[in-house]
């Protein structure tokens, strides 16, 4: 089973705040990827990668950086939070696009809290 | 743009019912369609996929087919149990592209 660690669990910041948020997946996966999940609207893709150094912009990118430094970790940087990305954060990997490979693997998810 | 829409956003059943959960997708591609679940305090975990249409794919007791005519995608389950109690996603991806759209999820509570 694909391991994929999300750190922290939970997170509290103020409005204007700079959070990082942090993925790891041990598995070789070449795709990762950041879903905030929101009552109502689901599960919506911010940023994804198909490998180090690599970035592509998903459906609701606004206010979020995304940084790929290794085959292994993806970043997720809010620098000036809003009340409006309280969320629940997922990161999920993949092998790849092929058949056997397209499953998308979820970490257990970051809580951000914006007061 | 693609897009998955779920209606329904909460289903409550009885112990033994039937399930039939529907999504309706909008692509100009070939997609690849799947029924994810998210249980409680968990990250959601794929349930099945169908690559190709009015094929069906099956686990676990559920089924799902999609059919391009409709452009629909259902998940079915003749006799839920309690343990099912969870949030069932439909998603979407266009062929050979590596973005995975999700739908709005569905809530299922099952009374025992």
């Amino acid at each position: 089973e694909a391991a994929v660690t999300q750190s922290p669990r939970n997170k509290v910041t103020v409005t204007g705040g700079n959070v990082t948020l942090s993925c790891r997946q041990t598995n070789s996966h070449n795709y990762m990827y950041w879903y905030r999940q929101d009552t109502g609207h689901g599960l919506r893709l911010i940023h994804y990668s198909y490998g180090a150094g690599n970035l592509q912009i998903g459906d609701v990118p606004d206010g979020y950086k995304a940084t790929r430094t290794t085959q292994e970790d993806f970043f997720l940087l809010l620098e000036l939070a809003s009340p409006s990305q309280t969320s629940l954060y997922f990161c999920a990997s993949s092998a790849g696009l092929g058949l056997s490979q397209n499953t998308l693997y979820f970490g257990a998810g970051t809580r951000l809290s914006v007061l | 743009g693609d897009s998955v829409i779920q209606m329904q956003g909460q289903v409550t059943l009885s112990e033994n019912d039937f399930l039939f959960i529907n999504c309706t997708y909008s692509t100009t591609g070939y997609p690849t369609l799947f029924w994810y679940v998210q249980y409680s305090g968990e990250g959601p975990q794929l349930l099945l996929q169908v690559t190709t249409a009015n094929n069906k794919g099956s686990s676990r007791g559920f089924e799902a087919t999609y059919d391009k005519g409709t452009t629909s995608f259902h998940l079915q389950k003749t006799s839920v149990q309690e343990i099912d109690s969870a949030v069932y996603y439909c998603a979407m991806r266009d062929y050979n592209q590596g973005k995975l759209i999700f739908g709005q999820g569905t809530k299922l509570s099952i009374k025992p």
